[in-house]
C-alpha cells in the first residue's frame, strides 16, 4: 500500500508560469515532509521541507503548503524556470517512528522555455 | 570534492554472482541509508544505519546486507545477484533526524 502517493507522473509548465506539484500521503504518524529534485546520473537533493505544525514554508520561488485535513501537501514553483526541469519526489516520515523517509514516485517537471 | 561518493558508478554482472556497492561520506554524519530507485517508482530503504553498531532494515531487505565498516563507509552487498535487483542505488546519510543527503548513484545491470 502506497503510503505517499504523487498522482501526476508528469507535468508541463510554460517558463515564468506557476507549477504546481500535488502530493497525498495515508499514514496520519507522518509528521515531517520534504520535497526532493533530481536531475538524470545526479541523486536526490533536498529543496524544502515542512513539518506538521505549519501549514506553509516558503524559500525563494518555492513554496510548499500542508493541508492535514486532507492529508495533501503540494510544491508550488514561481516563477518556473527551465533549469527547474527535473523530477520532484515528496517523501514523508514520522518522528514517533524511526525517521525512515517514505517517498513517492515522483513527478517529472518539464519547463518550456 | 562530492560530500557523498558511492562506488561503482556503474556496474553489470551476472546472475548469481556477488557484488559489493560502496559508499562514503565526508559529512560527518550519524546516519547512513541505502535505497533502490526502479523505473517509474519512488526510492525504497533497503537498509540503514544509526551509527556503527547498528544496522537495521528497511522495507526491501530481502537479498542484500550491508557492512557498516565505520561513521563514514556504509557497503551494500548482494550476495548472489538476480536480475530483478537490476536498479539505481542510492546512498544517502544523515545527522540525526534531519535532512537526508544523497550520493549520485550507482546504475547496477544484473544479466
Amino acid at each position: 500500500d502506497q503510503q505517499v502517493k504523487q498522482n501526476s507522473p508528469s507535468l508541463s509548465v510554460q517558463e515564468g508560469r506557476i507549477s504546481i506539484l500535488n502530493c497525498d500521503y495515508t499514514n496520519s504518524m507522518f509528521d515531517y515532509f520534504l520535497w526532493y529534485k533530481k536531475y538524470p546520473a545526479e541523486g536526490p537533493t533536498f529543496l524544502i521541507s515542512i513539518s506538521s505544525i505549519k501549514d506553509k514554508n516558503e524559500d525563494g520561488r518555492f513554496t510548499v503548503f500542508l493541508n492535514k485535513s486532507a492529508k495533501h501537501l503540494s510544491l508550488h514553483i514561481v516563477p518556473s524556470q527551465p533549469g527547474d526541469s527535473a523530477v520532484y519526489f515528496c517523501a514523508a516520515y514520522s518522528g514517533a517512528g524511526s525517521y525512515q523517509l517514505t517517498f513517492g514516485k515522483g513527478t517529472k517537471l518539464s519547463v518550456i522555455p | 570534492d562530492a560530500d557523498v561518493t558511492q562506488t561503482p558508478r556503474n556496474r553489470i554482472t551476472k546472475t548469481g554472482k556477488r557484488i559489493m556497492l560502496e559508499c562514503s561520506q565526508t559529512k560527518g554524519h550519524d546516519r547512513m541509508y541505502w535505497y533502490r530507485q526502479d523505473p517509474g517508482l519512488g526510492l525504497r530503504l533497503i537498509y540503514y544505519s544509526f551509527d556503527v553498531k547498528d544496522i537495521n532494515k528497511g522495507e526491501i531487505s530481502d537479498g542484500y546486507s550491508v557492512s557498516r565498516q565505520a561513521q563514514a563507509k556504509f557497503s551494500l552487498s548482494l550476495e548472489s545477484a538476480i536480475p530483478n535487483q537490476t536498479a539505481l542505488y542510492f546512498c544517502a546519510t544523515s545527522q540525526g533526524e534531519e535532512t537526508q543527503y544523497f550520493g549520485p548513484g550507482t546504475r547496477l545491470l544484473v544479466l
